[in-house]
């Protein structure tokens, strides 16, 4: 079954502990994406990669950092959480045309921080 | 960086067509606006895309104006499970997604 996989569903943390989300897709997808959630604010992109080893910033990526070494996944890295960072996060992947003219993403289940 | 409009929330009858409004009056010339949804908390679901032309798949038609500044997504059918929240996104410059705060949609029995 095609889909993005997102691993831990729930988490809650204390501020100043490392921790690693982890997004995996099997739709062999170049692009890749990360984005949070919160109440009144909508979905926030945080970073993008086009590519293996190709990535970018999105509105918001202070505090957070992504590496792209595989295709298949795109893991978001809190080096030092706060609680301003407790969040719904969402992964998402799609084909990567170049020309714009389809980019259907497909967003995995989310995962819910909390930073204490 | 071009941004979309939303109302915050809309209600319809159940069999009824659902029209949801979306400005964007800042898009370029060559940037698409897409659809999405998300009940309840899951991921967001793509619905449809389109550029100039007006777009109908099996789950909802979009109609963009001739000045490009604004759409309308239309359900043609709303069920009770289309009740959700529903996003107009644009694409900025290399792939960034602004998805703004969307309309909450409320479909009545």
């Amino acid at each position: 079954e095609a889909q993005v996989t997102q691993n831990p569903r729930y988490l809650i943390t204390v501020t100043g502990k490392k921790l690693t989300v982890t997004c995996s897709q099997n739709m062999n997808h170049e692009y890749m994406s990360w984005y949070r959630q919160d109440p009144g604010l909508g979905l926030r992109q945080i970073y993008y990669s086009m590519n293996v080893e190709v990535t970018d910033k999105g509105d918001v990526p202070e505090g957070y950092k992504v590496s792209r070494k595989e295709k298949r996944n795109f893991p978001l890295i809190l080096e030092s959480p706060s609680p301003n960072q407790t969040s719904l996060y969402f992964c998402a992947s799609s084909l990567f045309s170049g020309s714009r003219s389809h980019n259907e993403q497909f967003f995995g289940p989310g995962t819910r921080l909390t930073v204490l | 960086d071009a941004k979309t409009t939303q109302p915050t929330s809309m209600d319809c009858a159940e069999g009824r067509a659902a029209n949801l409004p979306c400005n964007h009056s800042t898009i370029s010339g060559n940037e698409y606006v897409y659809w999405y949804r998300q009940i309840h908390s899951q991921g967001p679901q793509y619905i449809i895309h389109g550029l100039k032309n007006n777009e109908t798949n099996e789950m909802a038609s979009l109609i963009i104006t001739e000045d490009r500044k604004s759409s309308t997504l239309i359900l043609p059918h709303a069920t009770l499970r289309d009740t959700a929240v529903y996003y107009c996104i644009v694409m900025v410059g290399t792939y960034k997604y602004i998805f703004g705060t969307g309309t909450r949609l409320k479909v009545l029995a």
